[in-house]
């Protein structure tokens, strides 16, 4: 079946350093991934999108990248802050059309 | 403030009681969404509505009732729900369902059911 999944661990990481999350998918090849950002309580915020045909794509201190060969997204937040701690989403369409939500990755950023 | 509204944010409810949840959007979209967010698992598609058609009813259970009266409000009718329904309700709003398109999402409402 297919799946989308997030390192369901958290990740603890100290403020300055550079934050790596990994989206994986498998059985299906989605033309597009999404990142969402959500704070306890609240809803997700969009983030990102990038498409399969591109490799790398930039905001501010946020990149995410594409793998299609390996089926991966990474997302990096670059000289993190505690601000920046939050769990984040991946998302992408399935077969059916539907956008599928991976289950998240909680980071946290110490001073 | 993403420009979706929903009411009430908290919600405790019993097993025989009916209840509603309320989605607004004040972005002009076209399309809007119900998703589910248990503890320690996915954001889980409930109901597409787009132009205030339904379109997609992802096997959820009758006792979830879903309803677009036109394209800026979207209900969730609640009845004789069980204790593992507790969760949080998210709406969602897009310009239109074209692949591609982020999501608006509100704030949620957290609900408990005894």
């Amino acid at each position: 079946s297919q799946k989308i999944e997030q390192n369901s661990e958290a990740l603890n990481i100290q403020e300055g350093k550079t934050a790596t999350l990994t989206c994986n998918y498998t059985n299906y090849s989605p033309a597009y991934l999404q990142w969402y950002r959500q704070d306890p309580g609240r809803g997700p915020v969009f983030l990102l999108l990038i498409r399969e045909n591109e490799k790398e794509k930039r905001k501010e201190r946020l990149k995410v990248t594409f793998d299609t060969t390996l089926k991966q997204s990474l997302f990096h937040i670059t000289a993190s802050q505690p601000a920046d701690s939050a769990t984040y989403l991946c998302a992408s369409t399935n077969a059916g059309n539907m956008l599928t939500f991976g289950g998240g990755t909680r980071l946290m950023v110490k001073p | 403030e993403t420009g979706v509204t929903q009411t009430p944010r908290h919600l405790v409810m019993g097993m025989t009681n009916k209840k509603s949840l309320k989605c607004e959007q004040h972005l002009g979209h076209n399309a809007m969404y119900w998703y589910k967010q248990s503890a320690k698992k996915p954001l889980e598609l409930m109901f597409v509505y787009s132009l205030e058609e339904r379109v997609e009813n992802n096997s959820v259970p009758s006792r979830f009732s879903p309803e677009c009266p036109n394209s800026s409000h979207l209900f969730l009718h609640l009845h004789t729900l069980q204790p593992e329904d507790s969760a949080l309700y998210l709406c969602a709003s897009s310009p239109t369902r074209v692949e591609g398109g982020e999501l608006f999402f509100g704030e949620g409402s957290r609900l408990t059911v005894l």
